[in-house]
């Protein structure tokens, strides 16, 4: 199946700096990226949909000055989280969506990454 | 506007029983999707199981199958036999007819846990 992958896991920043997360699709062309962002417990809240050779398109009350997204090719879209603060920290997860194959045998438009969790201290 | 609604913030269920987690959905349109995932406590989501608006069969995949009554507008999961590995976050999903592909509106999830 379709892989796409999500790096850091994990980081740890110091208030005031910016954090770069990177959505990579590993085998298969994404011009549409979705990324994602989740409270401890809570639902998957869609931040903006980042478009290959575009700008990015973001969802209401989301600071698109914040939250960066460049999306520079076909397989990766990067979120960089500028000048961050303690209550920016989340769990931040990107999606692609992907076309099955003709008899693929499964059936899901988004496959996602890994997630990045957040800290800033 | 789209919406998904599960009511149900956590479930206990014991090994090897079956176990129904909620959720009912809103759109307006008439072609749209309901998906169902898992996310276990490493964050991932996990892929278990869709039903397309005009689907006549109710989905299955498994252990996993989808109880989809379209009057009533819900999409239940069902999980036979539950195994502790089950115990996990679980979302439902939704892309209505005019969104982009892929782009998908989660319920509130529902946290079911397995007892052994």
């Amino acid at each position: 199946g379709a892989v796409v992958s999500q790096h850091p896991s994990w980081v740890i920043c110091k208030s005031g700096t910016s954090v770069k997360i990177e959505c990579r699709s590993l085998d298969f062309q994404a011009t549409t990226m979705f990324w994602y962002r989740q409270f401890p417990k809570q639902s998957l809240m869609l931040m903006a949909t980042s478009n290959e050779g575009s700008k990015a398109t973001y969802e209401q009350g989301v600071e698109k000055d914040k939250f960066l997204i460049n999306h520079a090719s076909l397989t990766l879209s990067t979120l960089t989280v500028t000048s961050a603060h303690p209550e920016d920290s989340s769990f931040y997860i990107c999606s692609a969506p992907h076309l099955p194959l003709e008899g693929g045998g499964w059936n899901t438009e988004a496959f996602f990454g890994q997630g990045t969790r957040l800290t800033v201290v | 506007a789209q919406k998904i609604t599960q009511t149900q913030p956590g479930m206990f269920v014991q090994e090897k029983e079956a176990v129904t987690l909620d959720c009912t959905y809103d759109t307006s349109d008439q072609s749209y999707g309901l998906f169902w995932y898992k996310q276990p406590s490493s964050g991932e989501m996990i892929f278990l199981i869709y039903q397309g608006s005009y689907d006549e069969q109710n989905a299955t995949e498994g252990r996993y199958s989808l109880n989809f009554q379209k009057a009533r507008k819900s999409a239940n999961l069902v999980i036979s036999a539950s195994q502790l590995g089950d115990s996990a976050m679980y979302f439902c999903a939704m892309r209505a007819g005019g969104t982009s592909y892929g782009k998908l509106t989660f319920g509130q999830g529902t946290i079911l846990t397995v007892h052994p």
